[in-house]
Parts: structure tokens; sequence; C-alpha cells
């Protein structure tokens, strides 16, 4: 099993572009969920798929921030226009079935100059 | 509002030692907990999970503990390596709940 997948691993681009973070879940896994993680405020959820549709996007910071799921083994998290203050490394997780257990992937760390 | 929370923000541990990590929680309902463990650079690696209807669960030189009665989780690390060094996260969830609800992390360095 490969775990799940995050490109880019690193990225570095200039207040005001558009980033896009990928993520392929682990084959079978039905649930889905982007975090960010930084120093200040730790693991925060930013929103949560289950079966390819957005149950709570109640994390999400702010407009800037969308994420789709267009089918089961790939997700994006697209900031537009990026700012320095969402520098942080972001991560993937996701989940199978009734299980509680999600599995993380290796991250995205992003920094907006 | 309810929250996970450590009691030790860093813990400094001698190589062959054990290691024993907590984490309090006070939202009575929950009904599943886990430890990550998380090294730099990478993402958050399940260790080892338990639900509350146990108070005891063993794996790999690892051990977890829960007494709901003071609403405690423990991580018990046997013969501590180098390789244990990382930030160790507790995380409980509530019963009818998909949130993992996460603790700022132990960080957790072995001495040679």
């Amino acid at each position: 099993d490969a775990g799940v997948i995050q490109s880019p691993r690193h990225e570095v681009t200039e207040m005001g572009q558009e980033v896009t973070l990928r993520c392929k879940p682990i084959s079978g896994h039905n649930s889905l969920f982007w975090y960010r993680q930084t120093m200040m405020r730790g693991l925060e959820l930013l929103i949560y798929f289950n079966n390819n549709v957005p149950i709570d996007d109640s994390g999400m910071p702010e407009d800037r921030f969308s994420a789709k799921m267009p089918n089961a083994s790939f997700s994006t998290l697209k900031i537009q226009p990026s700012e320095p203050r969402d520098s942080a490394v972001y991560f993937c997780a996701s989940r199978g079935g009734s299980a509680d257990t999600q599995y993380f992937g290796p991250g995205t760390r992003l920094t907006v100059l | 509002g309810e929250s996970v929370g450590l009691h030790l923000p860093t813990l400094s541990v001698q190589e062959g030692d054990n290691s024993i990590i907590n984490c309090a929680y006070s939202n009575s309902a929950s009904d599943y907990f886990i430890w990550y463990k998380q090294e730099s650079g990478k993402g958050p690696q399940f260790i080892i999970d338990i639900r509350s209807n146990m108070d005891k669960r063993q794996g790999q030189r690892v051990t977890v503990l829960l007494n709901k009665t003071v609403k405690h989780l423990s991580l018990q690390i046997a013969a501590t390596q180098p390789g244990d060094s990382a930030v160790y996260f507790c995380a409980e969830k509530g019963s009818n709940d998909y949130k993992l609800s996460f603790g700022a992390g132990t960080t957790v360095t072995v001495r040679a």
C-alpha cells in the first residue's frame, strides 16, 4: 500500500499567486481530510470529504481557500490569491469505511513570499 | 471549549529507558483515542489507538493506557531508541463525530 500521496512536497511562491496542492488518498478509503499545521496553531482541520462530498468546510480560513474532490482517488486544495500568512505545512489524511483511524500523507510545505 | 491537551511539551529520555507521554482530555463523550508520531519533515504516523471500552492496549514496544475516571491517556514506549525521537500527538474523537481533536504535542528527545 503506497499510503496517502501528496504533491508537491515543497512549494515556494510569491504573494498573490495561485497555489494548488494535490492528494491521492489510500485506495478504498472513502473519507478525506485536509489539515494545516503551524507552530502557533498546531494541526487544524480545514475540510472533510465523505464519498467525494464536502461535509464540513468550517475550518477553511476564508474564500481564498477552496477544495475539490472530483473522484475517490484525487483531491485538490487551492489558495487564490496566496498570502504570506498561508505559509504552513498542509496535510491530507484518509480514512476507510467505518474506521476511525486517519492516515496522513507526507505533507506539502508551502512558503509564500 | 473542551479540548485535548498534553501535560508536558518536552521529554528527554536516556536511550534504553522507558518513556511515558501523558495526555489529558476533557470530553467525557469521547470514545476513541489515538497516538501519532511525527518525525521532522514527515506527516503524523499512526502508532496505536484505543476505544473507551478498554483501559489498556499493547503494540510493539508501545502501550496505551486510558483512565476514564480522570480523563487521562498515556503512551508508554519501552526501551526507547534514537529513532523514537519525534513529536507525539494524542487525539480524541466523540462517539458521533468524525473529527479528531489533537493535543499540542510532546517533543521526545532520546539521549545516547
